[in-house]
């Protein structure tokens, strides 16, 4: 079974240029979340979707940061403009909810590097 | 204060030996709990839920004390591919995202 596919898997970038990271939750699945992982900070929600729609998006940190879920199988986490505080490895998981568990599967993660 | 606070270590443990970690939470309206294990520049991985009853899955023991806000893991018999960094996991009652301590590294030594 494919797990969350995530890409990039690395993206390094120059301050004030646009940054969007992919990800492919579980076939099936019918939560996304959006996780940022950093040293200071630890894991961090960012944002979530259920069935396509946004659902909390309290954590993004300001505006230059957006979500978008155009359908079951694909989000994009999209940063403009950039800056280096925004380095970090960017992790998507899914869910679904109709199991016990409630686990959340991570994907690979994506590490940003802003110059 | 942090929703999550864990001791961030890193433990040393000799190979064999039992190791016992904790984290607390803030919030009373928590209402699920979990240990995640990341390995190095890996992706967080479920290890196990915890129940306010306790749970054991083969060398590990997760206990949750809700009146004290406190939930622990037991490795027993601990190997050397126990060594990672342990995520003590709570989620919010009518919330779905995970709240995240920051982690617990564990080293395991031969």
């Amino acid at each position: 079974d494919a797990g969350v596919i995530q890409s990039p898997r690395h993206e390094v970038t120059e301050m004030g240029q646009e940054v969007t990271l992919r990800c492919k939750p579980i076939s099936g699945h019918d939560y996304l979340f959006w996780y940022r992982q950093t040293m200071m900070r630890g894991l961090e929600l960012l944002i979530y979707f259920n069935n396509n729609v946004p659902i909390d998006d309290s954590g993004m940190p300001e505006d230059r940061f957006s979500a978008k879920m155009p359908n079951a199988s694909f989000s994009t986490l999209k940063i403009q403009p950039s800056e280096p505080r925004d380095s970090a490895v960017y992790f998507c998981a899914s869910k679904y909810q109709g199991t016990s568990t409630d686990t959340q599967y991570f994907g690979p993660g994506t590490r940003l590097t802003v110059l | 204060r942090k929703e999550v606070e864990q001791d961030p270590g890193p433990f040393n443990v000799p190979e064999g030996a039992t190791v016992a970690f904790n984290c607390t939470y803030s919030n009373s309206a928590s209402q699920s709990f979990f240990w995640y294990r990341q390995d190095c520049r890996k992706e967080p991985k479920l290890l196990m839920s915890v129940y306010s009853s306790g749970n054991e899955d083969g060398r590990f023991t997760a206990q949750l004390n809700r009146a004290s806000q406190y939930i622990s893991l037991l490795i027993r018999d601990s190997k050397l591919s126990d060594s990672a960094t342990y995520l003590c996991v709570v989620r919010r009652g009518g919330a779905d995202g995970l709240t995240f301590g920051k982690g617990t590294h564990l080293i395991i030594q031969p």
